[in-house]
């Protein structure tokens, strides 16, 4: 299967700074991505979908200026959360598909992002 | 609204013992259904899916699921477990058909003792 790559795989960081996860289709262009979140005993949570070249389409009660995502090529999109809380505290999977309006194409998920916010 | 439970989120089977891992899911439309294995450090990997026709379906390492319509559940099954099966499953609803929008259960971690 084709691979995804997350970097970093895990980060701490301060209360009131700004984070950036990268995913990256390391061997197919991916022209949509997702970007899920899971808290601890629960379920994968769809944050946002995004597709290259035009803004991410988040899903009701996400903060859009929170966790804002970029997927500016074919193989990298990045969700950035800004000015994080420790109720940011979560982990964070990225999946990449390759065509986009092809719904039966299979996405492949990332190894996911551990982030702990101090 | 689709949802997905999976019941039990720790399952603990003997080495050569049957797998069984339950996944009941509410939509309102024919679902696509999928069951994920993560294994620790690692992403989700796909182990099988259901999309139409037939409703038994395999996947890899030895893994099957049904499809029960009348029941709305998804079991995932395994006749033997191997040690190396020990991981956490995921079983996941695309209520609108393809991989857009993922509803995902609460995970079962399956512990496969000796």
């Amino acid at each position: 299967g084709a691979v995804v790559s997350q970097h970093p795989s895990w980060v701490i960081c301060k209360s009131g700074t700004s984070v950036k996860i990268e995913c990256r289709s390391l061997d197919f262009q991916a022209t949509t991505m997702f970007w899920y979140r899971q808290f601890p005993k629960q379920s994968l949570m769809l944050m946002a979908t995004s597709n290259e070249g035009s803004k991410a389409t988040y899903e009701q009660g996400v903060e859009k200026d929170k966790f804002l995502i970029n997927h500016a090529s074919l193989t990298l999109s990045t969700l950035t959360v800004t000015s994080a809380h420790p109720e940011d505290s979560s982990f964070y999977i990225c999946s990449a598909r390759r065509t986009a309006g092809a719904m039966n194409t299979e996405a492949f998920f990332g190894q996911g992002t551990r982030l702990t916010v101090v | 609204a689709q949802s997905v439970t999976q019941l039990g989120s720790h399952v603990s089977v003997s080495e050569g013992a049957l797998v069984l891992l339950r996944c009941n899911y509410s939509s309102s439309v024919p679902p696509y259904l999928f069951w994920y294995v993560q294994y620790p450090n690692q992403g989700l990997q796909l182990l099988l899916k259901y999309t139409t026709g037939a409703t038994l379906v395999k996947g890899i390492n030895g893994f099957e699921a049904e499809f029960k319509k009348s029941e709305t559940s998804f079991h995932l099954t395994k006749p033997s477990a191997h040690m190396s099966d020990a991981a956490e499953y995921f079983c996941a609803v695309s209520p609108s058909g393809g991989y857009n929008k993922l509803i995902f259960g609460a995970g079962t971690r399956l512990a496969v003792h000796p």
